[in-house]
């Protein structure tokens, strides 16, 4: 069965450099969540669309900022990183309606800022 | 607002001891809960969870009962493998003011099995 795609698995930046996470959700999910978990800390939400529209924000600093495009498909950019960005970030989609029930988790991108 | 907290790790067991990890929560309304299970340098796994008050979500011979009484989702086992070590994260779902439906989790109790 399709899962949910991230790009790229590993990044490493430098500090105040710039970075774009990809996320490609399963078909028909419409929903499409970015979490972050910093090293032994558990996942936080940072954002959420539904729709092409954003539906929801948690801890997102301003450096960031993400969208979801027509094909559903969501980036997550990241500016002026910082030491403290370095975490793996995941995406999780769902179907119309269902993220309360159930969210899928992509593998995750493994951020290093250096 | 949402939270949930987890039994702290970690947790070191010999192989085919009982699990227990404990979790408990506060929401308003009625959230759904889960467990999600991490192994090492890999995502998470969604392991089983319950939608309703009563609910017992079940795999790979893991239980959990959602206690609306207690607010809790104890995670059990009654025969751990060393398959089973990875870190193991709570969390619940409930609709927010804004609809959706963001997931908040636990702090992640880290289990290890010896052989």
């Amino acid at each position: 069965a399709a899962g949910v795609i991230q790009s790229p698995r590993h990044l490493i930046k430098e500090k105040r450099e710039t970075a774009t996470l990809k996320c490609y959700p399963i078909p028909r999910h419409d929903t499409v969540y970015w979490y972050q978990q910093g090293p032994g800390q558990d996942p936080q939400f940072l954002i959420s669309f539904y729709e092409k529209m954003q539906s929801d924000k948690g801890s997102i600093p301003d450096r960031f900022s993400a969208q979801q495009f027509s094909d559903y498909h969501s980036e997550l950019n990241m500016s002026s990183l910082e030491l403290g960005d370095s975490a793996l970030y995941f995406c999780a989609s769902s179907l119309p309606g269902q993220g309360r029930y159930e969210q899928y988790f992509g593998p995750g991108t493994r951020l290093t800022v250096t | 607002g949402d939270s949930v907290t987890q039994m702290e790790g970690p947790v070191t067991l010999s192989e085919e001891a009982f699990l227990t990890i404990n979790c408990t929560y506060t929401a308003t309304g009625y959230p759904s809960l889960f467990w999600y299970v991490q192994y090492p340098g890999e995502g998470l796994q969604l392991l089983l969870k319950a939608t309703k008050a009563d609910d017992k979500g079940s795999n790979k011979g893991f239980e959990a009962t959602y206690r609306k009484e207690t607010t809790s989702f104890h995670l059990e086992k009654g025969s751990v493998q060393v398959s089973d070590s990875a870190v193991y994260f709570c969390a619940l779902s409930a609709i927010s003011n804004f609809g959706n439906e963001k997931l908040t989790f636990g702090t992640g109790t880290r289990l290890t099995i010896i052989p």
